[in-house]
């Protein structure tokens, strides 16, 4: 079946520096979203990408999705202490309209 | 504001106890499914539905069942607990035509 693969598993990073978390799909996908999990919370939907090299911005954080539709990655800038949580990518194949997300990448943030 | 709801936030029974997680969203939504989060792992899909009285089996649903009788209410059914189901389990809906997923609050189940 459809496989997703996430790294790092674990990212501690001192306040104001750049994180990076990736994810790979072992078939190609129809479109990747990215979810947030804040501690003792729930994932929370930050965006859908759709198009072969699509590039997304909120604000410090920066979404590719990859030429070839199978790989993905969130960039963050300047991490603040706000951004502590678990980070899921998860995509679909076709028309399907279930998920497959990835382990997740848990971020640490150190003031 | 629009939400997914999950019955119990906690529970914790014993081995072969039958076990119900309730979710009710209020976005009139077509798609319910349910995960399950455990360390390491991410989040495995158990069942999902696309409409009432209708199910699909996800990628683990060995041990449970489902039931949507009303297009709001999809609930989650453990015959018979086993420890290996001690889990945190979450319901999400899409509307239809999407994936986009709203996650209720969760059900951390322990199994004793």
């Amino acid at each position: 079946g459809q496989q997703v693969m996430q790294i790092p598993q674990y990212q501690h990073v001192q306040e104001g520096e750049d994180f990076t978390t990736y994810c790979n799909s072992s078939t190609t996908l129809s479109n990747i979203q990215w979810y947030k999990q804040r501690p003792g919370g729930h994932p929370v939907f930050l965006i859908q990408l759709v198009k072969s090299g699509e590039v997304k911005k909120q604000k410090r954080l920066t979404f590719q999705f990859g030429e070839a539709k199978k790989n993905s990655s969130l960039h963050i800038t300047a991490t603040q202490t706000t951004d502590v949580g678990t980070y899921f990518c998860a995509g679909s194949r076709g028309s399907a309209r279930q998920l497959t997300f990835g382990s997740g990448t848990q971020l640490t943030v150190l003031p | 504001d629009v939400k997914v709801t999950q019955s119990s936030r906690y529970l914790v029974k014993r081995t072969g106890e039958k076990v119900f997680l309730e979710c009710v969203q209020d976005m009139d939504h077509e798609n319910m499914f349910w995960y399950r989060q455990d360390p390491g792992l991410g989040l495995r899909l158990i069942y999902f539905s696309y409409d009432v009285k209708m199910k699909e089996k996800g990628d683990i649903p060995e041990g449970y069942s489902v039931s949507r009788e009303k297009k709001e209410r999809f609930s989650l059914i453990l015959e018979s607990a086993s420890t290996n189901q001690t889990s945190m389990y979450l319901c999400a809906s899409s509307r239809k035509g999407a994936n986009v997923l709203t996650f209720g609050a969760g059900s951390r189940l322990t199994v004793l």
